[in-house]
């Protein structure tokens, strides 16, 4: 158990809708990432927050955004949800100052389908 | 651009026997390279951390090397198990402020009994 919970870990849901997907990073974590995964892709990296701020992006659509709150978890709002975006999607958190030094922790993922 | 390249793509062994796989990078200047596995549905878990003055580090039966000269680096498994049976992904870190991990695509490793 990585200490990143992840919710919901299934979501089926049609075109044109939207969903939020949810990560508590682990205790004392500031910083959490998301990662998209497509059958047989590699991670694909979206964005990052680092106590309560973005701090990086990386290939996120327009149609998706993310927050973290106060109590540092963060969701992941996808909007007008195309069948091309049925992927995992990842939430890692890594312990505060070392965003590229330390180690990163996975949550186990979320899986939207799209039909 | 920063980059991570990973081989071969896929593998397939018996179960028992040893197995090697690579990872070459461009990223400059490095900061740490990372071994993950990924069993198929679930979250990555590290299996080692490498940073630049480091050659080798050990994680039970997985041993990665590093040579930042070349800028390569190797996960070597011994006596495969079927458990092992993943994905395994090379993650590189570069040392400037904004940098961020750079990722392959993985090699998919079957273990066959």
């Amino acid at each position: 158990d990585s200490g990143v919970t992840q919710t919901p870990k299934h979501l089926i849901t049609a075109t044109g809708q939207r969903v939020t997907l949810r990560c508590s990073p682990r205790s004392g974590d500031l910083s959490v990432y998301w990662y998209q995964q497509s059958l047989d892709q590699g991670l694909q990296f979206l964005i990052q927050y680092y106590n309560g701020e973005e701090r990086a992006k990386g290939n996120i659509l327009e149609r998706f955004s993310a927050q973290q709150f106060p109590d540092l978890h963060s969701e992941l709002n996808l909007s007008s949800l195309e069948l091309g975006d049925s992927a995992l999607y990842f939430c890692a958190s890594s312990a505060p100052g070392l965003a590229t030094t330390g180690e990163l922790f996975f949550g186990e993922g979320s899986r939207l389908t799209v039909l | 651009k920063n980059q991570v390249e990973q081989s071969p793509q896929s593998l397939i062994i018996l179960e028992g026997k040893n197995c090697t796989l690579q990872c070459n990078y461009t990223v400059s200047p490095f900061s740490n390279l990372r071994w993950y596995k990924q069993d198929t549905g679930r979250g990555p878990v590290s299996l080692t951390i490498m940073t630049f003055s480091e050659n080798t580090k050990s994680n039970g039966r997985y041993t990665a090397t590093l040579d930042a000269d070349t800028k390569q680096s190797s996960l070597h498994i011994t006596a495969s198990q079927l458990s092992d049976s993943a994905s395994y992904i090379c993650v590189v870190s570069g040392k400037t402020s904004g940098s961020r991990l750079t990722f392959g695509e993985g090699t998919q490793l079957t273990v066959n009994p």
